[in-house]
């Protein structure tokens, strides 16, 4: 039971390039959803979604892209990259049935530099 | 508006003195109301959650929904406390994040 796993765990990327942030969970959790981490502003939420097939915006949407094909995966895509997107970003998920925050289980986060 | 507020960035003092965090938030409706924590540079754990009213690691919160607040206490602070801490509410569908506080303990 590896819990959430992401990939890559560093990424450097020139200005313009696009990339995908993968997230896996195998703990078959229905709700899945992307942060960024900044010094001084938290955690905002990107996208989430509750289920294959389903995904919604978050605070911060702009300049990424997801999609949700299976349970498993929410791939986070970065559609032509900027500076300001120069981050962490951690992926979440949690069953369904439960409330907001109960049962959140984090990855162990991507760091993402855009030059 | 939901929002969650802790209004310092860092938090700094000595082995065994108190420690309060502070959080406040607003929301319309009932809250539930989380506090995380991540130790340097690693995945963000639960740490309290109000509905539990339970303590761990000897760190408790109550929630004052008139002053809308949910502070994170420890009568002793330890340096392994030393981390960040977010205070979170948990609305449909999403988990909104203050935006944190560093606790440094120093020996």
């Amino acid at each position: 039971n590896a819990g959430v796993t992401q990939t890559p765990k560093f990424q450097v990327l020139k200005t313009g390039q696009s990339m995908t942030l993968q997230c896996a969970q195998d703990m078959n959790h229905e709700y899945m959803s992307w942060y960024r981490q900044d010094p001084g502003m938290g955690l905002r939420l990107i996208h989430y979604s509750v289920g294959a097939g389903i995904t919604d915006q978050g605070e911060v949407p702009n300049g990424y892209n997801v999609s949700r094909s299976t349970t498993e995966d929410f791939p986070l895509r970065l559609l032509s990259a900027a500076p300001s997107q120069t981050s962490v970003y951690f992926c979440a998920s949690r069953p369904t049935g439960q409330g907001e925050g109960y049962g959140y289980t984090f990855g162990s986060g991507t760091r993402l530099t855009v030059v | 508006a939901q929002r969650v507020t802790q209004p310092e960035k860092l938090l700094s003092v000595f082995k065994g003195a108190p420690v309060e965090l502070k959080c406040n938030y607003s929301y319309s409706g009932s809250p539930e109301l989380f506090w995380y924590v991540q130790y340097s540079r690693q995945r963000l754990q639960l740490l309290l959650r109000h509905i539990s009213r339970e303590s761990i690691k000897g760190f408790t919160a109550d929630l004052n929904k008139g002053e809308t607040s949910f502070h994170l206490k420890k009568p002793f602070a330890q340096e392994e406390d030393s981390a960040m801490y977010y205070c979170a509410l948990g609305t449909r569908r999403k988990l909104i994040f203050g935006q944190g506080t560093e606790l440094s303990v120093k020996p």
